[in-house]
């Protein structure tokens, strides 16, 4: 199955910081997904990333997809309280499945 | 806008007793998924399909069970409840042939078991 590793685990900034999500698989990932969470309620769909050295932006979230597709990053510029959450990676394989990492918290301070 | 919709978004349960949770999607995806999600675990896969009566073992399926008979309807069954099995429990569902489909997760269902 994909083994997928994110980091950190957990993240405080202050508001207005940058910061990086980083998720990392133990296999050439062939579709890449960041969701964000919301304490206690579903997954969000933010971004999905296929081929290598692919780059998405969505508001000021940007995510990367590195070149031999086993890496993927999650930027966030000048964070804010919105931002706030878990951000989650997922990948699907040819097997019809989909697993995702463990997650990051993000907390961002006013 | 595609809808994952649970039954319930809280249940409590006691030991022993059989449960069901029920996801409704209504974007005639192909697959569904069900995970449970609990901290510092983040989702752990249980059981998907993808198809109308097939299923496949996810990560961790025992002591669950899974239902198909309708393409919109997928159900999670706990044989006999344990309370190792609170949790978070989230219902999604997509068309993931060609692995450009993103996942559309239901608001999930607390489970408590006492």
């Amino acid at each position: 199955s994909q083994e997928l590793e994110q980091s950190p685990q957990s993240l405080i900034v202050q508001e207005g910081k940058n910061l990086t999500i980083n998720c990392t698989s133990s296999k050439t990932l062939y579709g890449l997904y960041w969701y964000k969470q919301k304490y206690g309620e579903g997954l969000i769909f933010l971004m999905m990333l296929q081929k290598g050295g692919e780059e998405k932006s969505h508001e000021k979230i940007t995510a990367k997809l590195d070149e031999k597709k086993q890496q993927s990053s999650l930027h966030i510029t000048a964070s804010q309280p919105s931002h706030a959450g878990i951000y989650l990676c997922g990948a699907a394989s040819n097997n019809n499945d989909m697993r995702f990492g463990a997650g990051t918290r993000l907390t961002v301070k006013p | 806008d595609v809808k994952v919709t649970q039954s319930s978004r809280y249940l409590v349960k006691r030991t022993g007793e059989k449960v069901f949770l029920e996801c409704v999607q209504d974007m005639d995806h192909e697959n569904m998924f069900w995970y449970r999600q609990d901290p510092g675990l983040g989702l752990r896969l249980i059981y998907f399909s993808y198809d109308v009566k097939m299923k496949e073992k996810g990560d961790i399926p025992e002591g669950y069970s899974v239902s198909r008979e309708k393409k919109e309807r997928f159900s999670l069954i706990l044989e006999s409840a344990s309370t190792n099995q609170t949790s978070m429990y989230l219902c999604a569902s997509t068309n993931l042939g060609s692995y450009n489909s993103p996942l559309h997760f239901g608001n999930g269902t607390r489970l408590t078991v006492t």
